[in-house]
């Protein structure tokens, strides 16, 4: 089965900390994503990744970076920790396999709040 | 870009059958995908449909697809409370590994 891992399920930080949020999976897969999910809003892309130190922007790129040093691990960074960032982050992998579907496997969730 | 919407809420009997709707905006889509989510847990793959195909069916779940209306639908036969959850639809229409999600429809199964 595929695994994909988030360092922490809940966290807590005050405005202006600088935060790390880390994603690990184990199928050796290329492509990688941040998403946050907010009630009502649904997922939006933060940054996705399809190879090592590789980065996209998504939709909602802005007061985040990302960091991918190694293939099975990728870093969502805020630089500055502000309270509307405060939601669920959710962390994807998948393969690339011509001819098939973009398959995503997400982790289990951070429920970050910046107070 | 790709719009995906779905309604917010459903409320069923246990025992009885969902639908969950969805529709999207752009004809191109390939491949379009259902989506569970657990309270507190992440999203999983429940099935997907390619976009050559009108129907697929797993066992309790239908998928329907029509593509001139561009709408898309889950059926859960035989609903139950373990069915509780959010449902997202999720679309594929190109770019780089690019997948539209819906809002998520949160169903509620009723004893």
């Amino acid at each position: 089965d595929v695994k994909v891992t988030q360092s922490s399920r809940y966290l807590v930080k005050r405005t202006g900390e600088k935060v790390f949020l880390e994603c690990v999976q184990d199928m050796d897969h290329e492509n990688m994503f941040w998403y946050r999910q907010d009630p009502g809003l649904g997922l939006r892309l933060i940054y996705f990744s399809y190879d090592v130190k590789m980065k996209e922007k998504g939709d909602i790129p802005e007061g985040y970076s990302v960091s991918r040093e190694k293939k099975e691990r990728f870093s969502l960074i805020l630089e500055s920790a502000s309270t509307n960032q405060t939601s669920m982050y959710l962390c994807a992998s998948s393969p690339t396999v011509a001819g098939l579907p973009d398959t995503q496997y997400f982790g289990p969730g951070t429920r970050l709040t910046v107070l | 870009g790709e719009d995906v919407e779905q309604s917010l809420f459903l409320s069923v009997r246990e025992g009885d059958s969902s639908v969950i709707n969805c529709t999207y905006t752009d004809s191109s889509s390939t491949y379009l995908y259902w989506y569970k989510q657990e309270p507190g847990a992440g999203l999983q793959l429940l099935t997907y449909i390619f976009s050559n195909m009108d129907m697929k069916q797993d066992q309790r779940l239908t998928v329907l697809l029509n593509k001139k209306d561009k709408h898309l639908s889950l059926r859960i036969a035989d609903t139950q409370t373990g069915d509780s959850a959010i449902y997202f639809c999720a679309v594929y229409s190109g770019g780089y590994q690019k997948v539209t999600f819906g809002i998520g429809t949160k169903l509620q199964v009723i004893p």
